[in-house]
């Protein structure tokens, strides 16, 4: 059973590009989110996807958009990329369940995306 | 808004007990989690707490007190391999069931 997969694992960019980050959530798992941890610091959530539709943001710029596909898959678009942009993005898939009862393991989280931005 | 506080950095003899805590604000509670993570991987999924009490996964153990806004992570009969970051992570019913993270503890075991 696949778990969640994310490409590339590592990206070179430099100031002003912009860049797209790819998910394949585990199987059997219809939501979506994004977050970006910074080095020593926590993951912060950037936004949540289900039903193709952005549920939830956090506090990131207009910058940071995202899609869902009808296959569950995602994409993280960052654009006018920033030195401060430079970190892990984590994607995390989990499924709505039935009558809206939430697994109780919470997410599962891919390996990540290591992005540098020069 | 979420706080989640947990100290920094720790560190623990190979075969000895270390408890890590976390505390937390949040009005839409549902749910503490603790996350392993190695330098440069995802974070693992450990334990789930969203009654008070101890709940015990083998070598690891982490309890809840909601009244105080408190967790902590136990982790017994240390092996090297338990060096990482140890994340907290509070689920809120608020903002649409998300998780919010601490900054989490960077624990190292030592011989």
């Amino acid at each position: 059973d696949a778990g969640v997969t994310q490409s590339p694992t590592h990206l070179i960019k430099t100031r002003g590009q912009q860049v797209t980050l790819r998910c394949s959530p585990k199987s059997g798992h219809d939501t979506v989110s994004w977050y970006q941890q910074a080095l020593g610091q926590g993951p912060q959530f950037i936004f949540q996807y289900y039903e193709e539709e952005e549920r939830q943001r956090g506090n990131f710029p207009d910058r940071f958009s995202g899609h869902q596909f009808p296959n569950y898959s995602s994409e993280l678009n960052v654009n006018a990329l920033l030195l401060g942009d430079s970190a892990l993005y984590l994607c995390a898939s989990s499924s709505s369940g039935t009558g809206g009862r939430l697994s109780n393991y919470g997410y599962t989280f891919g390996s990540g995306t290591r992005l540098t931005v020069v | 808004g979420q706080n989640i506080d947990q100290p920094t950095e720790m560190t623990a003899t190979e075969g000895a007990i270390v408890q890590i805590n976390c505390t937390y604000q949040t009005s839409g509670f549902n749910g503490l989690f603790w996350y392993q993570q190695h330098a440069g991987e995802a974070p693992t999924f450990l334990s789930y707490n969203v009654l008070d009490g101890l709940e015990e996964k083998g070598r690891f153990s982490s309890f809840l007190s909601r009244s105080k806004g408190y967790s902590y992570l136990l982790l017994k009969e240390l092996q090297m391999k338990d060096s990482a970051s140890y994340l907290c992570a509070v689920r809120d019913l608020r903002t649409g069931n998300q998780f919010y993270f601490g900054t989490g503890t960077s624990l190292t075991v030592i011989p």
